[in-house]
Parts: structure tokens; sequence; C-alpha cells
């Protein structure tokens, strides 16, 4: 069982609201994803880090902000939420190497209204 | 442009039977490609990945196969029962150094008793 982290798991909020979407793992992984999914389409990289003070933006354009201070913790912040944002946010880790099976979270289901 | 797709999108069998979920992907020259689980409001769970140079993998009644130069993969399922009914998502990995792995977008299988 992977031991990755997500809060809150539902978020309802208004338009403007900065929000913050907060992702830990417990089993030391290097490299970290934040994903972003609508209802029946894929699923498309927002954010990656490879290591502390290392993020990098995906191939899918967000108005979203990582950080990554630790090594266990990837929060994602959204500055001013709109209904456009409304979607489920999956976190992800992976150790480096050969293979690079990828954990997830059980993600965070955000709607702005 | 990789692209992956998943047929059938949907799918519905009776308890005990074997089924096929197939995955193609457009540019062949890929790392690894990894086979996921995804319950409803739920994270993903990897249950196989296989290498490029592999052609397949086995897990308890899960079979995944690969064909890379036909662009093709195929998880094969074994005896089904109610729990497996869930999305099963197909995903490549572009290269060693790349860090997206593309998606499909699944295929939502139902198992009735």
């Amino acid at each position: 069982e992977a031991d990755i982290y997500q809060t809150p798991r539902y978020l309802v909020i208004g338009t403007g609201k900065k929000i913050t979407l907060e992702c830990s793992q417990t089993m030391g992984h290097d490299k970290m994803y934040w994903y972003q999914q609508d209802p029946g389409m894929e699923l498309h990289l927002i954010h990656y880090s490879y290591g502390v003070n290392s993020t990098e933006k995906g191939d899918l354009s967000s108005e979203s902000t990582v950080s990554r201070i630790r090594t266990e913790h990837f929060p994602l912040t959204l500055e001013s939420a709109r209904p456009s944002h409304t979607s489920q946010y999956l976190c992800a880790s992976s150790v480096g190497g050969e293979g690079e099976k990828l954990f997830f979270g059980s993600g965070t289901q955000l709607s702005v209204l | 442009k990789q692209e992956v797709t998943q047929i059938p999108a949907a799918l519905s069998v009776p308890e005990g039977e074997n089924l096929v979920l197939n995955c193609s992907f457009t540019d062949s020259a890929i790392y690894n490609l990894q086979w996921f689980r995804q319950d409803p409001g739920k994270g993903l769970t990897s249950l196989l990945l296989i290498q490029s140079s592999q052609r397949e993998q086995t897990s308890g009644r899960l079979n995944a196969s690969l064909d890379k130069s036909s662009g093709r993969s195929t998880l094969y399922i074994a005896a089904s029962q109610p729990g497996d009914s869930a999305t099963y998502l197909c995903a490549v990995k572009r290269n060693q150094a790349g860090t997206a792995l593309i998606f499909g977008k699944g295929t939502t299988l139902s198992v009735s008793s």
C-alpha cells in the first residue's frame, strides 16, 4: 500500500479564493507530480519535481503554482480560484531508476462556484 | 505527438468471464507502459509495468502484453469478479529522462454477479 496522502478529499469554494491542496508522501521518493483529471478524460501532468527546490511545469498549462521545500511535501496553490479550475487533482510520487512505478494519492475533487 | 487510445470505453461482463482490454499508442518509441486501476472518486493504483524490452508481465489473474512495433498492449483479466469493476487506464512513458506519462481515457469495466 502506497503512503501518499492528499487533503482535502473534497473542496467547494467561491470564485476568487486562494486555496492550497496538500500532498505528502512517507516513502522518501525524490520525484513528485501533480495531475489534473476531468470526468471521462485523460490525466494531464501540470507540475512535477525531481527533488527539493526543483519544480517544473508539465504538459498542460495551469495557473496553479507548486513548491518543494521538503522531500515529503508538494503542495499546489491557486491564488484566485475560478470555475474553470473545477477538476480532480491527483498527486503522485516515484523513485528514480528503471521502471519508475508511480504511486498516486486519493485525489482532491475541487469545485469552484 | 504520442496519443494513447483505449478500446472499448466501457465493458460489462458477467462474473467468471475472461476479458481483454486494449490499449494502442501512436509512437512505438516508448520507455515503458503501465496499466492502472482507478475506483470512482479515488486515485490510481499501478497494476503492471512493462519495460520496452519486455513482452509481458503477470500478477495474479492479470496479464499484460506489449507489442511495441505495432503500438499495442492488452490487459487480460482471468475469471473476472465483481471486485474487478473499475476504470482501467493505460499510460506510456516516452523515455527514461522524460517525466510525463501519456494516459489513455480508460476502459470502465463492470462485472455483474
